[in-house]
Parts: C-alpha cells; structure tokens; sequence
C-alpha cells in the first residue's frame, strides 16, 4: 500500500463545475496535509493546509479531512481553465521521529477544465 | 511574503563538471530542503537542513553534496553527475520542522531545470 495515494486522473471537468479531489493515507498519525498545485514545468504552489478534522473554505477552495478514514480532499468550485493544473496531496508526519519528519507526496492528479 | 529565490533558473552541465545550484529565504524559517522532480513525478526528498544542520540525507549518491552556510541559504554542490540525474531541482522551506501541525507548511522555490550531458 502506496503511503499517500491519489487518483492520477485526468479528471475532467466542465467550468463553473465544482472539481473533487481526493486523497488517502497510510499513518494515522500523520498530523498536517498539504494540497499544491502544479503547473506543467513549474514549481509545487501551496494551496490549502488542514490540520483538524472537518472543512477549511479559502476562496473557491474547501479543503476536507476525515482523519478517521484517512482521507483528505479538494474541492475547487466554479472551476476556471486557470485551474488546469497537476494537484498534489502532500502528508506530513509519516513514519518518522519527531523533529525529522518527511513530507510525503501522492503522484498527483491532472485536472482539466474544459471551457 | 513567502518567497524562496534559486539560481540559476536552468543550468546545462557535462558529466566531468562541477557546477553549484543556490537557493535563499528571508523569511526566517529554519528548516530547508532539497528535492529533486521527474517529469509526471511527485517531488522526492533528498536533504533536510533543521536549525543549519543535516537532519534527513534520503540516501543520495555522494555526487550530490548539500551544504547549508546559515539559516538563510541552501546550496547543493554538484559533481560527475550522470545524465539521468538530470532534473527540476527544488529547493523548501517551513518555519519551524519540530512545531508539527503549526509552522511545518513547506514553501518551494521556483526550480533550477538541470539538463547533464
């Protein structure tokens, strides 16, 4: 099992549609997740962080986590072509000693927004 | 403001080259990495610095040597790569590593596109 797993799309979505994104992890006892935004041949752009249980709204973009389930997502509403991009969930806290901790990426998932 | 600055933004380099690539924050933040991406990869981590010393080495071949001179900058000295380490080259930082849940967001810098011959 994969430590942070992503659907690698693409995902397609029309504009002005909400776009989901979902991701899954393996530790409970991860403590912060990450959602960047990557533009083809550019660096990782934070969007969103989430450390407690339950939705954090900032703009058009809700970031959700269920750390019961292991399970954190993005939802983009009104999507605009701009959001055409890689997203990648990003999991801090995996498997390491305090202090030394490792940010773990998913293998992102490739959102199209068709106009 | 958030920004972390690397130079250069490209660099073309033989395999007999030694060649540095540079990276600096002004935020105050004491925790610096370096990551190395593929195309259609995530990044993946390969050096730590927390509080100027070497905290996480992911197990990177000796022709990368990283090199932290204060809390403001990050180098990663290069040396007799191989043309399959060519790569973006990502530099981070977060503002505290060991305030787990607070100041760990990671803030990356735009890249240097390495391209070894």
């Amino acid at each position: 099992q994969k430590e942070v797993e992503q659907n690698s799309g693409p995902l397609s979505v029309p504009e002005g549609a909400i776009a989901s994104l979902n991701c899954t992890y393996s530790d409970r006892g991860s403590q912060s997740f990450f959602w960047y935004r990557q533009y083809s041949g550019k660096s990782p752009e934070l969007i969103m962080f989430i450390y407690s249980n339950g939705d954090k709204e900032d703009g058009r973009f809700t970031a959700q986590l269920n750390k019961a389930s292991q399970y954190v997502s993005l939802l983009i509403r009104d999507s605009q072509p701009s959001d055409s991009a890689t997203y990648l969930c990003a999991v801090n806290g995996l498997l390491r000693t305090f202090g030394n901790e490792k940010l773990t990426f998913g293998t992102g998932t490739r959102l199209t927004i068709i106009p | 403001d958030t920004e972390v600055t690397q130079t250069p933004k490209h660099l073309v380099m033989g395999m007999t080259n030694k060649k540095s690539l540079k990276c600096e924050q002004h935020m105050g933040h004491r925790a610096m990495y370096w990551y190395k991406q593929k195309a259609k990869k995530p990044p993946e981590l390969m050096f730590v610095y927390s509080y100027e010393k070497l905290s996480i080495n992911e197990s990177v071949p000796s022709r990368f040597s990283p090199e932290c001179p204060n809390s403001s900058l990050l180098n990663l000295h290069l040396h007799a790569l191989q043309p399959e380490d060519s790569a973006l080259y990502l530099c981070a930082s977060s503002q505290d590593p060991r305030d787990r849940g607070r100041t760990d967001t990671q803030y990356f810098g735009p890249g240097t596109r390495l391209t070894v011959l």
